[in-house]
């Protein structure tokens, strides 16, 4: 069964920094591009970033480039999102997802992580 | 950036057939996928590739693309169909993908 799951929410300051993980399960992970997909609280989704399965890839949105960086480590079987210079309109759930590099459609979803930005 | 227009609500009675649209500009020529998220829970891939379905999907639920405008079809509505409803598309140059608005489906 293939699972994902993301850790590392929390709350934190404008202008601050935190580290998201997504650990994969029930796949070959290698094999598989993955993203971050956020949603800000009753608001709609909202692709971020995703990175290809060997990890030589990476991809931003432009609301996040300069500030995020995505990468992974395969023989961890895990993902990573580094956020820095967080502000309030980051504020959202975060999800780990897969996804299909040539149609770009998100097969497996996690249950995502929260990140709150407020002082 | 290209954007997708989804209709905020539509309504059903059960039993009837419910149909969710998502504009784009010549969205036809690309590849719509629809997602269903239900309160509290992570979005399901429900429609990929236009009009195919994953496995454990009911028949109930196809979709079309043509021109500009991508439709989901949920036939033979039933009150687990009540949730929100994302289409999306991808943008190959960026490796981005682009997401509709959100439509809420309520069933009557």
């Amino acid at each position: 069964e293939v699972k994902v799951l993301e850790s590392g929410g929390g709350l934190v300051q404008p202008g601050g920094s935190l580290r998201l993980s997504c650990a994969a399960s029930g796949f070959t992970f290698d094999n598989y591009a993955m993203a971050w997909v956020r949603q800000a609280p009753g608001k709609g989704l909202e692709w971020v970033s995703g990175i290809s399965g060997g990890g030589g890839q990476t991809y931003y949105a432009d609301s996040v480039k300069g500030r995020f960086t995505i990468s992974r480590d395969n023989s961890k079987n895990t993902m990573y999102l580094l956020m820095n210079s967080l502000r309030g309109e980051d504020t959202a759930l975060y999800y780990c997802a897969t996804y299909d590099t040539w149609s770009g459609y998100i097969d497996y979803w996690g249950q995502g992580t929260l990140v709150t930005v407020s002082s | 950036s290209y954007v997708l227009t989804q209709p905020p609500s539509v309504s059903v009675a059960p039993g009837k057939t419910a149909s969710i649209t998502c504009g784009g500009n010549n969205i036809g020529n690309k590849n719509v996928h629809w997602y269903q998220q239900n309160p509290g829970q992570a979005p399901v891939l429900v429609v990929y590739d236009d009009r195919d379905r994953p496995s454990g999907i009911p028949e109930r639920f196809s979709g079309s693309n043509s021109g500009n405008t991508a439709t989901l079809t949920i036939s033979r509505v039933e009150a687990g169909d009540e949730a929100d409803y994302y289409c999306q598309v991808w943008n190959s140059t960026s490796h981005q993908g682009v997401f509709g608005g959100r439509t809420k489906l309520t069933v009557l």
